[in-house]
């Protein structure tokens, strides 16, 4: 069975631009979370999403958005983009909310120039 | 907001020598997970820990809950080179508190092995 796929898998971006990023869950996973790694740090909670409603939103700015469709994939929009915003972003899928196990993607590699 | 601290933020250790790694959160947790990212990959979930002052193992690896379900410990017994890699402790942060719901990662601490 295929895992979590995202993609792009990298991207460069000048500031002010927008991005789209893409996530496939593993199938029968009803749950998609979005974290945010900063190199050197841990991934940072952006949001979750199960059964296409949002569960969870962390500590981001409205720039960012994101949406889950009905075959449970998901979508991070991420607006006007700041150097800050560099970042490997990160989709995991579960289950659902209560699993213990989130299978991560290999991330969309985001560079802002 | 939740916090979760990991200390050391680095360790290196020579090939065969033991290490751990500590977490500490802020917020008493329902359950602590950790997470293993090799360089350049991404997390790849180890165990998950529930009950206070549990203790479970997987091979050499050893992890503890606290008592107070606000603290956790990984012990890694002689280490090998396919130990390298950031290890990340995780506990939920959402309202119901269950499971994996807004994780909330720690820190981490990165292990580097000298052969």
């Amino acid at each position: 069975d295929a895992g979590v796929t995202q993609s792009p898998t990298h991207l460069i971006k000048t500031r002010g631009q927008q991005v789209t990023l893409r996530c496939s869950p593993i199938s029968g996973h009803k749950s998609v979370s979005w974290y945010q790694q900063v190199l050197g740090q841990g991934p940072q909670f952006i949001f979750q999403y199960y059964e296409k409603e949002e569960r969870g939103r962390g500590n981001f700015p409205d720039r960012f958005s994101a949406r889950q469709f009905p075959n449970y994939s998901s979508e991070l929009n991420v607006n006007a983009l700041l150097l800050g915003d560099s970042a490997l972003y990160l989709c995991a899928s579960s289950l659902d909310i209560r699993a213990a196990e989130l299978f991560f993607g290999e991330g969309s590699r985001l560079t802002v120039l | 907001g939740q916090q979760v601290m990991q200390i050391p933020q680095y360790q290196h250790v020579q090939e065969g020598e033991d290490f751990t790694t500590y977490c500490n959160s802020s917020t008493t947790l329902s359950n602590i997970q950790w997470y293993k990212q090799r360089p350049g990959g991404h997390p790849v979930f180890l165990i998950q820990l529930v009950k206070s002052g549990e203790v479970k193992k997987q091979k050499r690896l050893t992890f503890q809950f606290g008592e107070a379900k606000k603290n956790s410990s990984l012990h890694i017994t002689a280490t090998q080179t396919t130990d390298v890699g950031t290890y990340f402790c995780a506990g939920p942060g959402g309202v119901s508190n269950f499971g994996n719901e807004k994780l909330t990662f720690g820190t981490g601490t990165r292990l580097t092995i000298i052969p």
